[in-house]
Order: C-alpha cells, then structure tokens, then sequence
C-alpha cells in the first residue's frame, strides 16, 4: 500500500493548457505539503495545508492553485501552462514536531 | 530564515572507497536536520535524520552524519560505498520549534557515483 500517492505519474502537455495533479496520503498525517523539483534538480516547497487550511504559500504564480477536499487529498490545478512549470513536482506529507516527511513518488509534468 | 549548503555538487568516487557529502546550514533559530536520497528517476527517501540526543546518527545501510553545532554542519559519510549507492544525495533543514509549518529547505544536491 502506498503511503504517499500521485497521479499521473508523467504528463505531457501543450503550453496554454489547463492540468491537474493529484496527491493522496493513507497515513493519517495533518500536513501535506508540493514541492518543486526544477531541472537543476533544485527542490523547493510551493504550498503547505495544515487539516486543509492553508499555511504556507511560497510566491508561487497564481496559475498555481492548490485544493484540500480532505486533509488526506491535496491536489494541484494548474492553469495556463508555461514552458517554465516543466518540473517534478513532488507532494508529500508530515505528522507531528519536524519527524520525517514522506514523500511521493513525483509528478514529471513537460510542457511543450 | 535558514539555508542550506552543498559544497559538491558532484562526488565521483570508487566502489568500496570512503565518502564524505558536505552539508552546512544557516540558521537563526535551533534546527532538525535531515538527508535524503533520490535515485534515478525516483522519488525522496529519508536516509537519516537529527532531532536531538546524540549528534551522531547512522542510517541502516551504513551511512552515517554527526551535526555540529559550532560549525553549522552535517557532513554525510560511509566508510565504504557500493555501486548501489550511486544516487542524488540533498541535505534539509528546519525549523525544531514549528516555524513556517516545519517546511523543509534543502540543499541543491550532491550527486554521488560510484564506478567500479
């Protein structure tokens, strides 16, 4: 059983279009976090829900729009898709003070 | 606000020889420390951690990172590495005391490829 799952795995996309990703957690933690793996292989956070609220929003453009139907679902709707938004695109999720995070198995969104 | 820093953005090295992946951090407030592997076309995992206690911390493939203070470090080492262990190696930082939602900074990578 995955801990931590997304989908798609790859997706291919033209520039312009609208996509979404989806992200699932069975562990029962409060937080769920994206991070952004660029091309340099540079992670960096985007967004962070507490029991879907909210909390961390990293100037991330806001063609980037998070949603937290549940607190073990975060998924990620991106709009008008740029050649730059080309990354892996990670979600993973946290329980308790700063204990280790666990992570997806990414996201490889190529726009083209 | 912290920030991370990884010295080698490449280590080639050969199998069975030791290693050593440098990681320093900035930190104005105190901090848990992590490192994560990434191989080939995979996603993070944990490999070892500090939170507190001991500043040496092993993981159980035969790494191991001592944190130290004083130097804002938390140097990764194995005494004798495999081809296996050929991999994207990122040291993180964060907050102990829940800032930012304990988000994890990392560093830009090590990429450590070990050759026969």
């Amino acid at each position: 059983d995955t801990a931590v799952s997304q989908t798609p795995k790859y997706l291919v996309t033209q520039m312009g279009n609208d996509k979404s990703i989806k992200c699932e957690q069975n562990l029962g933690h409060d937080t769920m976090y994206w991070y952004k793996q660029d091309s340099k292989k540079f992670l960096k956070i985007m967004f962070s829900y507490n029991n879907k609220e909210l909390i961390i929003n990293e100037t991330v453009p806001n063609r980037f729009s998070p949603k937290s139907p549940d607190k073990a679902h975060l998924n990620l709707h991106i709009n008008s898709l740029e050649l730059g938004d080309s990354a892996v695109y990670f979600c993973a999720s946290r329980q308790g003070q700063g204990t280790s995070y666990t992570f997806g198995s990414g996201t490889r969104l190529t726009v083209v | 606000a912290q920030s991370v820093t990884q010295l080698d953005s490449q280590v080639p090295v050969f199998e069975e020889a030791p290693v050593e992946l440098r990681c320093n951090y900035s930190s104005s407030v105190s901090v848990y420390l992590f490192w994560y592997v990434q191989y080939p076309n995979q996603g993070l995992q944990l490999l070892l951690k500090y939170l507190s206690g001991s500043t040496l911390v092993e993981s159980i493939n035969g790494f191991e990172a001592e944190f130290n203070k004083s130097q804002t470090s938390f140097h990764l080492r194995k005494p004798s590495v495999h081809i296996s262990d050929t991999a994207e190696y990122f040291c993180a930082v964060t907050s102990n005391s829940g800032g930012s939602n304990y988000k994890l900074t990392f560093g830009k990578g090590t990429l450590l490829t070990v050759n026969p």
